[in-house]
């Protein structure tokens, strides 16, 4: 099994709709949780970070975080051409210091 | 994006050469790491330093030898690689390793022929 599994996609969304991303993990003592973009050919950036259960709101971004049934989503409202990326989920396992987990990306495109 | 930058962009390289990647930050931290993404896999960690200092080498093969001369500087040197290494190397800078908010360099695409 997968530490961080996501749906490779393409998730191919209308503009101006929401797009929904999930992101599976395997560490139930996971306690960390962000969620990356990385255009094509360039490097990813940090765009959420969320570390209890529930919501949690930047922008048109929203972030869910479900420890229980663990699985983080990232919900992206009225999206535009230029949110069209690869997402990449990435956990910091309960016991390691300093090492992220990165699920293999959800690749978004959304036309307009 | 200045806050980390890697060189070269792009490289070619036979089996039998020896080159280096280069990654230097821009951001006063102290942490730095190297990251392996390939086609159709999830970013893999290669290495981590902490003020100079390896704190974790993630299995990594010893064709691939890591060198942190200073918290600003980090080299990934490369020899005798294998064709299935061929992929982009991100070098990721925090202000510590407990910080995991990491600042990507744009990553050197490696091709070995």
């Amino acid at each position: 099994q997968k530490e961080v599994e996501q749906n490779s996609g393409p998730l191919s969304v209308p503009e101006g709709a929401i797009a929904s991303l999930n992101c599976t993990y395997s560490d139930r003592g996971s306690q960390s949780f962000f969620w990356y973009r990385q255009y094509s050919g360039k490097s990813p950036e940090l765009i959420m970070s969320i570390y209890s259960n529930g919501d949690k709101e930047d922008g048109r971004f929203t972030a869910q975080l479900n420890k229980a049934s663990q699985y983080v989503s990232l919900l992206i409202r009225d999206s535009q051409p230029s949110d069209s990326a690869t997402y990449l989920c990435a956990v910091k396992p309960g016991t390691a210091g300093n090492k992220l987990t990165f699920g293999g990306g959800t690749r978004v495109l959304v036309k307009p | 994006e200045t806050g980390v930058t890697q060189t070269p962009r792009h490289l070619v390289m036979g089996m039998t050469n020896k080159k280096s990647l280069k990654c230097e930050q821009h951001l006063g931290h102290n942490a730095m790491y190297w990251y392996k993404q390939s086609a159709k896999k999830p970013l893999e960690l290669m290495f981590v330093y902490s003020l100079e200092e390896r704190v974790e080498n993630n299995s990594v093969p010893s064709r691939f030898s890591p060198e942190c001369p200073n918290s600003s500087h980090l080299f990934l040197h490369l020899h005798t690689l294998q064709p299935e290494d061929s992929a982009l190397y991100l070098c990721a800078s925090s202000r510590g390793t407990g910080d995991i908010n990491l600042h990507f360099g744009n990553g050197t695409r490696l091709t070995v022929t």
